[in-house]
């Protein structure tokens, strides 16, 4: 079966510094993972996605998450946090099947000015 | 370009009303359809998904059901809401991704 597992429910960066978003992984074939982003009372937005090609994936406003098959990781970065970063972030994992997309509970992330 | 309507944008109903919401889906023909529920402060609960017309799949059981009469069409109803359904409601369809509808925040007083 597949799953993700976010460690961190809340985190918090003062604006201008990297921000570290985790997310390990379990799945029994290579999987496709994703990352999305939630404004309040919106929609989820796609980050970035990896299916399988380079490692390490950019995503849009800065993001990038490294493919980590030995730590079976797939933690979100950004080296400098903005204020409009403040979201709520989920974790995808897609099935082998391909039809059901499993999400981590998600990543409060607060940025402070 | 696809692109997924929700509607409505907001919802307040009585408990025991009945509900329907509704996702219609542009660009795109033949997608996998998905229902969400985000209560607050929770992660997305997958309620439904659908791979074509009159094909659904339930994650979680409730008093919630969903129905596709259309391609493009996915309906999620109930005959009689409960407190415990209000929340955010997200539509979505997937190709090699998903992409989400902007939602309906449902209140049940």
């Amino acid at each position: 079966a597949q799953s993700v597992t976010q460690l961190d429910s809340h985190v918090s960066v003062s604006e201008g510094t990297p921000v570290l978003l985790r997310c390990n992984y379990s799945s029994s074939y290579s999987p496709s993972l994703f990352w999305y982003v939630q404004h309040p009372n919106k929609g989820l937005q796609l980050l970035l996605k990896y299916t399988s090609a380079a490692t390490l994936v950019k995503g849009i406003n800065g993001f990038e998450a490294e493919f980590k098959k030995s730590e079976t990781s797939f933690h979100l970065t950004k080296p400098s946090a903005h204020m409009s970063d403040a979201a709520e972030y989920f974790c995808v994992v897609l099935s082998n099947t391909g039809n059901q997309f499993y999400f981590g509970t998600g990543t409060s992330l607060t940025v402070i000015p | 370009s696809q692109t997924i309507h929700q509607w409505p944008a907001t919802l307040v109903q009585p408990v025991g009303s009945p509900l329907s919401l509704e996702c219609t889906v542009e660009g795109t023909s033949n997608p996998n359809l998905y229902w969400y529920r985000q209560a607050a402060g929770r992660g997305l609960q997958l309620l439904f998904y659908s791979v074509g017309i009159g094909q659904i799949s339930s994650e979680v059981p409730q008093n919630l059901s969903a129905s596709r009469p259309q391609d493009r069409q996915f309906i999620l109803s109930s005959k009689k809401l409960l407190l415990s359904d209000s929340g955010f409601y997200l539509c979505a369809w997937s190709g090699a991704e998903q992409f989400f509808g902007p939602g309906t925040r449902l209140t049940v007083l």
